[in-house]
């Protein structure tokens, strides 16, 4: 079956931009976690749906980020107005509900910020 | 706060040699336990995990044991191949309900034939 697709896999933007980037969970799966990966470091929680419900959003590094997962399905995050410290590799991962469960990650949408 | 360390690499060793990654971890919960892998150009995939004290996670020949008394999850594989290389990353997850990971930096392993 499929797996966690995300997009787009790379992503250039000139500081000060907007971008979105989109993640598609595996069908039924109720977790939804965000993660922000930079060169050479293990990923980072930045937030965590339960269905549409967003129920931690502690990682998120700033104001600018944001995320949403309005019918609880698919997911977007949304960086505004980036700045070059925003480079890094953001993982989407879904799971089934409870901690025993594992997470499956996408591949990741690469960003860059010059 | 939870917090998850792992041995720096790289780790560079000959076909067939036995591999061990140390991985400690501190919480304040009871967290399961994960080891992940990433070969080059692909996600995150699981490897194997532990959810209670002294279990034993296998799998592909590599294993960890969850050692409650000293805070680690080591990862040890007897006979290593070239396509194990990899970059392997410890992970636990909270107990707090979120069931976020927390992960460690990684560690790179270069197997040479």
């Amino acid at each position: 079956g499929a797996g966690v697709s995300q997009s787009p896999r790379y992503k250039v933007a000139k500081r000060g931009q907007d971008v979105a980037l989109r993640c598609d969970p595996i069908s039924g799966h109720v977790s939804l976690f965000w993660y922000q990966q930079a060169l050479g470091q293990g990923p980072e929680f930045l937030t965590y749906f339960q269905n549409e419900a967003q129920l931690d959003k502690s990682g998120l590094p700033s104001d600018r980020f944001f995320a949403e997962r309005p019918e609880g399905s698919v997911s977007t995050l949304k960086i505004q107005r980036t700045q070059q410290e925003d480079s890094a590799v953001y993982l989407c991962a879904s799971s089934t509900r409870g901690t025993y469960n594992e997470q499956f990650f996408g591949p990741g949408t690469r960003l860059t910020v010059l | 706060g939870d917090s998850v360390t792992q041995m720096e690499g790289p780790v560079t060793l000959s076909e067939e040699a036995f591999l061990t990654i140390n991985c400690t971890y501190t919480a304040t919960g009871y967290p399961s336990l994960f080891w992940y892998v990433q070969y080059p150009g692909e996600g995150l995939q699981l490897l194997l995990k532990a959810t209670k004290a002294d279990d034993k996670g296998s799998n592909k020949g590599f294993e960890a044991t969850y050692r409650k008394e000293t805070t680690s999850f080591h990862l040890e594989k007897g006979s290593v191949q070239v396509s194990d290389s990899a970059v392997y990353f410890c992970a636990l997850s909270d107990g707090s309900g979120t069931y976020k990971y927390i992960f460690g930096t990684g560690t790179r392993l270069k197997v040479l034939a």
